[in-house]
């Protein structure tokens, strides 16, 4: 069926430290992965996207890697700041009966002074 | 450009009401895509919407049900409030193309049902 795994669930670092979300689908025809930051008392923010024609996709401090081989996506943060600190979500389009985006469970990322 | 508006921010109804959610996408976006979010099942899809027809449909029981206006706006209503329909309702646009594909959410309206 349709899922989306995401690990870890929280995540502790040290200012200026690297994190790295992982996540993997099921649905090997997917093609479309992004990933969502949301804070306390909003909703989630698109912050970085990739498809599947493509292996890497990077934006400044974040970067996101795909290998649809093993069907797992990951999440690349450098240079973690403290507003870094949220709930981050990853997502897959899942195609059959329908498009539909299915999300991952969230990681709570802390970032430390 | 303005972003996805969501009203009201916040309701508190009793259960066996009924409810009605807003939202406003983004200026030119024409598909529209509700979420449910709580702690226990997290962000769950329950329909999406593109010029005024649903395109998918979540699986949620029938008191779930939305629409779309020629303007784009959606609404999302809830027919006999459940304990279990508190939780935070995320409405998301998108532009034209594959559903979910680049997708702005609102900042979500906080049911609770007592």
């Amino acid at each position: 069926g349709e899922n989306v795994e995401q690990h870890p669930s929280t995540l502790s670092v040290q200012e200026g430290d690297s994190a790295v979300i992982k996540c993997t689908y099921s649905d090997s025809a997917s093609n479309y992965f992004p990933w969502y930051k949301q804070e306390l008392g909003k909703g989630p923010q698109l912050i970085i996207d990739i498809r599947s024609n493509v292996g890497e996709k990077k934006d400044q401090r974040i970067a996101v890697t795909l290998n649809k081989t093993a069907k797992h996506f990951s999440l690349h943060i450098t240079e973690t700041q403290p507003e870094d600190s949220a709930v981050y979500f990853c997502a897959a389009i899942f195609t059959g009966g329908g498009n539909k985006l299915t999300f991952g469970t969230g990681t709570q990322l802390k970032v430390e002074l | 450009k303005a972003g996805v508006t969501q009203t009201p921010r916040y309701l508190i109804k009793t259960r066996g009401q009924q409810v009605t959610l807003s939202c406003s996408p983004i200026s030119g976006h024409r598909s529209v895509s509700w979420y449910q979010q709580t702690p226990g099942q997290g962000l769950q899809f329950l329909f999406e919407y593109f010029s005024e027809t649903q395109r998918n449909k979540g699986n949620f029981p029938g008191r779930f049900s939305g629409r779309q206006f020629s303007n784009s706006r959606s609404e999302m209503n809830v027919s006999t409030l459940e304990l279990g329909d508190s939780a935070l309702y995320l409405c998301a646009s998108s532009p034209d193309g594959q559903v979910g594909t680049e997708a702005f959410f609102g900042q979500g309206t906080r049911l609770t049902v007592v």
